[in-house]
């Protein structure tokens, strides 16, 4: 069945890095633009990175630009998101979601489980 | 950059109440509208798109409307699998969500 499965998530310093990655299956991936998604404890969603489906175009939020990098593997199916210089504010579940620009009007129609990053000393 | 505001930030209601949450736009979106439910520790579900289309598999006591500026999202009889928070969404830009909880 279609799905996104992220990983890397974990308890990282402030100041440290993580990478985490998303594998897409039953869909073709290297079709869809993609975006990972956060949602700190207790709060909304916020939208945080987006690429194409050739990865020719990239966009970030401004609270994570300079520091995060996402990147994407269509030979893998694999969606990725480097986030270095980490700070206790990007404490959040970490979603990769699918963007279908042709049935769903760019809406995000499939969604990974969620990864959750806590940066803390 | 394109504003979401959503009301009420909270609603209680009753399982059978009708519910409508507001959604507005800072500017003219067009009908360029998404709705999502989300419940605790889940991610969250694609319900409306194009502000009136509903996704499939969705059941059809929700319903969207508006275009422009300002956007409803209706549950006609609420069901007690439907206590959860709705957010809307514009290309990048989710609104701050509404929970719906039990009177």
């Amino acid at each position: 069945q279609v799905q996104l499965v992220e990983s890397g998530g974990g308890l990282v310093k402030p100041g440290g890095s993580l990478r985490l990655s998303c594998a897409a299956s039953g869909f073709t991936f290297s079709d869809y633009y993609m975006s990972w998604i956060r949602q700190a404890p207790g709060k909304g969603l916020e939208w945080v990175s987006y690429i194409s489906s050739s990865g020719s175009t990239i966009y970030y939020a401004d609270s994570v630009k300079g520091r995060f990098t996402i990147s994407r593997d269509n030979a893998k199916n694999s969606l990725y998101l480097q986030m270095n210089s980490l700070r206790a504010e990007d404490t959040a579940v970490y979603y990769c979601a699918r963007e279908n620009v042709v049935t769903t009007w760019g809406a995000f129609d499939i969604w990974g489980q969620g990864t959750m990053v806590t940066v803390s000393s | 950059d394109i504003q979401m505001t959503q009301s009420p930030s909270t609603l209680s209601a009753s399982v059978g109440d009708r519910v409508t949450i507001t959604c507005r736009a800072s500017q003219s979106i067009s009908s360029w509208l998404a709705w999502y439910q989300q419940k605790p520790g889940k991610a969250p579900k694609l319900l409306i798109y194009k502000a009136s289309s509903l996704e499939s598999g969705v059941p059809s006591r929700f319903s969207g409307s508006g275009s422009g500026t300002e956007f409803t999202l209706t549950i006609s009889s609420l069901q007690p699998d439907d206590f959860a928070t709705y957010y809307c969404q514009q290309g990048f830009t989710f609104g701050p969500g509404t929970k719906v909880d039990i009177k």
